[in-house]
């Protein structure tokens, strides 16, 4: 059963240092998002991104945050200069999109546990 | 600012027993609500998609209700088995949003006691 994978699955980093998550989406999907989970808090919303583009963000996605898909098949997150807030669980998700409410479901990765010491 | 809440948001049962947990989200614009189940170090698992008011849907022992009008779902185990120990997530698709981004509630953490 296709699945979307991420890599790292732990990832530790100085405070300013820069770091790339990365996720690799179902293949056949056309949306892609990443959500992150503080702590103790709700997995919250940070980007989507459409053929080639973002298509929507969250104030949480400033200037310090950015997102590829270098090639067919890969979709990153990078976070320059880390800080210790950044900290958290990041999850990659895709979906196929559609005319049905069906199609909008959302198949998530296990998440890159990043850890700014 | 939507918001999306769900309780409680940690249980523990003995093997067998039956179990229910609540996701509240707003009542307006409804467009779907998703149900994951999450195990630690694991992809979240999608159990069930509701969009119609009054959707029953049912996996094994796992079943959801959908009630649109008032702004909740509820998600039911019945006989709890130790496997199925694990965060239960909702989220609300949001509707205003060009791509359905989902809108989380805070989980609820279920422990199955052997």
């Amino acid at each position: 059963e296709p699945e979307v994978t991420q890599t790292p699955s732990h990832q530790v980093t100085q405070m300013g240092q820069e770091v790339i998550l990365r996720c690799v989406p179902i293949s056949n999907h056309l949306y892609f998002y990443w959500y992150r989970q503080i702590l103790g808090q709700k997995v919250e919303f940070l980007v989507s991104f459409y053929n080639n583009e973002i298509s929507e963000k969250s104030e949480i996605f400033d200037d310090q945050f950015s997102v590829e898909r270098p090639d067919g098949s890969n979709f990153t997150l990078k976070i320059r200069s880390t800080k210790l807030e950044d900290s958290a669980m990041y999850f990659c998700a895709s979906s196929e999109r559609g005319g049905t409410r069906l199609n909008n479901e959302q198949f998530f990765g296990p998440g890159t546990r990043l850890t700014v010491l | 600012i939507l918001n999306v809440e769900q309780s409680p948001q940690s249980l523990h049962v003995q093997e067998g027993d039956s179990t229910n947990f609540t996701c509240s989200f707003p009542s307006s614009n409804f467009y779907a609500l998703h149900w994951y189940r999450w195990e630690t170090a694991k992809s979240p698992e999608a159990l069930f998609v509701m969009t119609l008011n009054g959707d029953e849907k049912k996996k094994g022992r796992i079943s959801a209700t959908l009630n649109t009008k008032e702004g909740y779902s509820y998600l039911y185990i019945k006989g709890s088995q130790p496997e199925d120990s694990a965060t239960y997530l909702c989220a609300f698709a949001d509707p205003s949003s060009g791509t359905y981004k989902y809108i989380f509630g805070t989980g609820t953490r279920l422990k199955v006691l052997a």
